[in-house]
């Protein structure tokens, strides 16, 4: 049982580049989310997702955009990078259902743009 | 909107003392999840303690336990007997209670020292 994958683990962008951060659970979860985490910071929320088709944004969005084709896949894409969006960024999901549960995180993914 | 503050950046405590980290929210819901995780160096986001909203009791889990103020919206988190293993970065969590609009914010952080 995998959990929750990221790709990649590092990444060094220049200025104006584009990626694709990927992000799949294998655990038949409904609600997915992207984090950001800045150096010495807390966790803010990108995009976040209740299902497959259905996204929404998150309290930093501006920059990235998300899709949501199967339950499985949550993949977060940068258009255009830029130094501010130096940071690590963490997938994570959660089952449906049952609103206590904890958060299963990837490993994350540390980005630096230059 | 909602919102989760943490206002210490950093705290120290003695090893086997006893430590306090704070926690407030701002949210117009009733029902809600409120999360105290864990990050170690290893970057892992580990789960504490959580409380339901709904619950007047305060939850516990070993030496970690939670004083929760539902009016006052407040949510610390309480470290009894601290060990050299507690020092991380800690971060208190709030989830809506579902549906469409199931977000789940993060406060800033405290770094939790642990003087041996």
């Amino acid at each position: 049982n995998a959990g929750v994958t990221q790709t990649p683990k590092f990444r060094i962008l220049k200025i104006g580049q584009s990626m694709t951060l990927q992000c799949t659970q294998d655990m038949n979860h409904n609600y997915m989310y992207w984090y950001r985490q800045d150096p010495g910071m807390g966790l803010k929320l990108i995009y976040y997702s209740v299902g497959a088709g259905i996204t929404d944004k998150g309290e930093v969005p501006n920059g990235y955009n998300v899709s949501r084709s199967t339950t499985e896949d949550f993949p977060l894409r940068l258009e255009l990078a830029a130094p501010s969006q130096t940071s690590v960024y963490f997938c994570a999901s959660n089952p449906p259902g049952n609103y206590n549960s904890p958060l299963h995180f990837g490993n994350g993914t540390r980005l630096t743009v230059t | 909107a909602q919102t989760v503050t943490q206002s210490q950046p950093e705290m120290s405590v003695q090893e086997a003392e006893t430590v306090t980290l704070s926690c407030t929210y701002d949210t117009s819901e009733s029902d809600y999840y409120l999360f105290w995780y864990k990050q170690p160096p290893s970057r892992q986001m580990i789960l504490v303690i959580r409380q339901e909203a709904y619950k007047q009791q305060n939850a516990t889990e070993n030496r970690f336990s939670v004083n929760f103020q539902k009016a006052a919206k407040s949510f610390s988190l309480k470290i009894s007997d601290s060990q050299l293993g507690d020092a991380a970065m800690y971060f208190c969590a709030y989830r809506t209670a579902g549906g469409r609009d199931d977000k789940i914010i993060f406060g800033k952080g405290t770094r939790l020292h642990i003087l041996p």
